[in-house]
């Protein structure tokens, strides 16, 4: 199975930052990587799909880069309500994988 | 809108058969790729397997061998079924649509989740 880790595993920004999430890939997955958030008690919500490209409906706050390898996720100007874990999924190779998740907090 | 609604027990006893079902309402069963997804503390998210309503599947290595999906395109429903059931089976179990022609591309509807708990 290809491995998705993700860091930080959690970090504490103030609303206005720039927030940055990596994920590595233990093999090449393409561009066929995907960024979703989820907050507690919720189902996942996709934000990023095939790595740079914003779901319809997704705040443009949010973007997506990466290839191959290594993949991240930007969220330009924090916002209260971006409170939540983000998970990178690639689908490159069967199974789907997920990382570890990424719980963002503010400071 | 598509909508998703899981519904089955929340307790199963350990040997025994996990039983769930997926209600789409909003959109037809018959026009994509429907999978499952679990989460637990101790593995994080992970992917099931997937059912196409022609009953074309694919499953994850790691429970292909208890694992059987369907689909009642009468009912607009898909069905979940883990045999032999333990302890590590405990989690949050997810359906979800998948958009794009891989049947795993990404998942952009899903339900609200169930909980079930494997213990005696």
């Amino acid at each position: 199975d290809i491995q998705m880790t993700q860091s930080p595993s959690s970090l504490s920004a103030s609303v206005g930052d720039r927030v940055t999430i990596t994920c590595q890939a233990s093999r090449d997955v393409n561009k066929y990587l995907n960024w979703y958030q989820q907050k507690p008690g919720k189902a996942p919500k996709v934000l990023i799909y095939d790595a740079s490209n914003l779901e319809t409906g997704v705040p443009s706050r949010f973007s997506g880069s990466g290839s191959g390898t290594d993949f991240i996720l930007t969220i330009s100007s924090l916002q209260p309500e971006d409170i939540a874990t983000y998970y990178c999924q690639q689908y490159d190779t069967l199974p789907v994988t997920f990382g570890g998740g990424t719980k963002v907090e503010i400071k | 809108q598509v909508q998703l609604q899981e519904s089955g027990p929340g307790l199963v006893r350990p040997s025994e058969t996990l039983f769930l079902t997926c209600t789409v309402s909003g959109g037809s069963v018959s026009s994509a790729y429907w999978n499952w997804m679990r989460q637990s503390p101790g593995k994080g998210l992970e992917w099931i397997g997937y059912i196409y309503y022609s009953s074309t599947t694919s499953f994850n290595p790691s429970l292909k061998s208890r694992l059987t999906m369907s689909v009642d395109t009468s009912k607009n429903q898909f069905s979940l079924r883990l045999s032999s059931v333990t302890a590590a089976d405990t989690a949050v179990y997810y359906c979800a649509r998948a958009r794009g022609l891989f049947g795993v591309d990404y998942f952009d509807y899903w339900g609200q989740g169930i909980l079930v708990t494997v213990s005696s």
